[in-house]
């Protein structure tokens, strides 16, 4: 089945303990993006990756790092997590082609920081 | 700038009532856009793409270039169709980004 998987779908952590959600797609989708969804705010995209090796800033960026050292993985990385990280995330993949199909989201991540 | 403005909040109608969520953007260049559902516990869903003029679980959208508005419909509404609404922008010459709007949670009372 053609799918994005995260993992976890949810964590409590302490403020400033580093921690990593993985995203993971089956569709060998080129692009891949991290959201994070606030209520009243809709889907703000955190970073991108058009391909291997290259990464982007999205509109919020600050407090987050990202990798994609293969092309089936985005791991989203919060070095010093803060409480105003607590959120709902989303990966979401896509295919470079045209078409543009839109995407295919994960199940999301909810994080809490205490 | 791109941006997509979902004017509503919450949208609350009846079963069986016609049912419309609105849908504004802003962009400069040739969009492509989308709608998206997000069920109660579930994750987003494309639900419609402007491009393939096509109708799912009863809903349509136009594109309105002239209005800059792509806004959902469906002439009767039914008590699954409560979730969360999502429209969203794509840049059709770019990079697949999308830009979304607030979204918008609608509710089919019985």
């Amino acid at each position: 089945e053609a799918q994005v998987t995260q993992n976890p779908r949810y964590l409590i952590t302490v403020t400033g303990k580093k921690l990593t959600v993985t995203c993971s797609q089956n569709m060998n989708h080129e692009y891949m993006s991290w959201y994070r969804q606030d209520p009243g705010l809709g889907l703000r995209q955190i970073y991108y990756s058009m391909n291997v090796e290259v990464t982007d800033k999205g509109d919020v960026p600050e407090g987050y790092k990202v990798s994609r050292k293969e092309k089936r993985n985005f791991p989203l990385i919060l070095e010093s997590p803060s409480p105003n990280q607590t959120s709902l995330y989303f990966c979401a993949s896509s295919s470079q082609g045209k078409p543009n199909y839109g995407y295919t989201f994960g199940s999301g991540t909810r994080l809490t920081v205490v | 700038a791109q941006r997509v403005t979902q004017p509503e909040k919450l949208l609350s109608v009846f079963k069986g009532a016609p049912v419309e969520l609105k849908c504004n953007y802003s962009y400069s260049g040739s969009p492509e856009l989308f709608w998206y559902v997000q069920y109660s516990r579930q994750r987003l869903q494309l639900l419609l793409r402007h491009i393939s003029r096509e109708s799912i679980k009863g809903f349509t959208a136009d594109l309105n270039k002239g209005e800059t508005s792509f806004h959902l419909k469906k002439p009767f509404a039914q008590e699954e169709d409560s979730a969360m609404y999502y429209c969203a922008l794509s840049d059709i010459q770019g990079a697949q980004k999308l830009v979304f709007g607030q979204g918008t949670r609608l509710t089919i009372n019985p």
